[in-house]
């Protein structure tokens, strides 16, 4: 079964750095074809992508925020670490990690966070 | 970015009748490979998006056959051939043709 779940502050102040954890099961980075992305949504608005690491070290970022995003993939802890720096109450939101190179087959649950 | 425009943004509809929402993009999501590039997803309250279809047409695993998607290029619609309680959420289409991976604006299907 695969599994994904973030983790993270659930409240920061402005300008401050924002780091988030996905923790996944039933896969590997070791795998050729294996993707992990990050997708967020703000409260009541529609969903936006983030980022995307792949199994080869290639990442993707959107263009609007890629000067704020980095990511960070432990292949042995089974974990992509997202950081966005310089947080604004705009980026107040859901964020998810989710599985896979296109299609988006799995979501984690999606951690709440605030910047207040 | 290719934009991505859904309609309508609210869809009532009576439980047992069609529903049917429509998606488009300002580029071709046809790849050279004969793929479209298009995903729909399901959002239900309270809950994380869920893949619905994927390649324009088709379902996920554990879909019911009640969702049909259809379209090719730069049109593409979602199908619900009866719709039934638990199909009341807000749905959203997505092109994976190039990144940034870009979503529309969400359909909320309701009563």
């Amino acid at each position: 079964q695969i599994t994904l779940k973030e983790s993270g502050p659930t409240l920061v102040k402005p300008t401050q750095t924002l780091t988030l954890t996905c923790s996944f099961s039933g896969f590997s980075f070791s795998t050729s074809g294996v993707a992990v992305g990050w997708i967020r949504q703000p409260p009541g608005q529609a969903l936006e992508w983030l980022a995307l690491i792949y199994w080869d070290d290639d990442e993707r970022y959107s263009p609007s925020l890629k000067s704020r995003l980095s990511l960070f993939k432990d292949t042995s802890k089974n974990q992509v670490v997202l950081t966005m720096t310089n947080m604004d109450p705009v980026d107040t939101a859901t964020y998810y990690c989710v599985k896979g190179i296109r299609a988006f087959t799995i979501w984690g649950q999606g951690t709440m966070v605030t910047v207040s | 970015d290719i934009v991505m425009t859904q309609s309508p943004l609210s869809l009532p509809v009576t439980p047992g009748e069609p529903a049917s929402i429509s998606c488009r993009s300002n580029q071709s999501l046809l790849h050279s490979n004969g793929y479209n590039y298009l995903e729909w997803y399901l959002q239900k309250p309270g809950q994380s998006p869920q893949l619905l279809i994927f390649l324009g047409s088709d379902r996920a695993s554990g879909v019911p056959d009640r969702f049909r998607g259809r379209g090719s290029g730069t049109h593409f619609t979602l199908e619900i051939s009866r719709v039934e309680a638990e199909d009341f959420a807000v749905y959203y289409c997505m092109q994976s043709l190039k990144t940034p991976y870009t979503f529309g604006q969400g359909t909320k299907l309701d009563i």
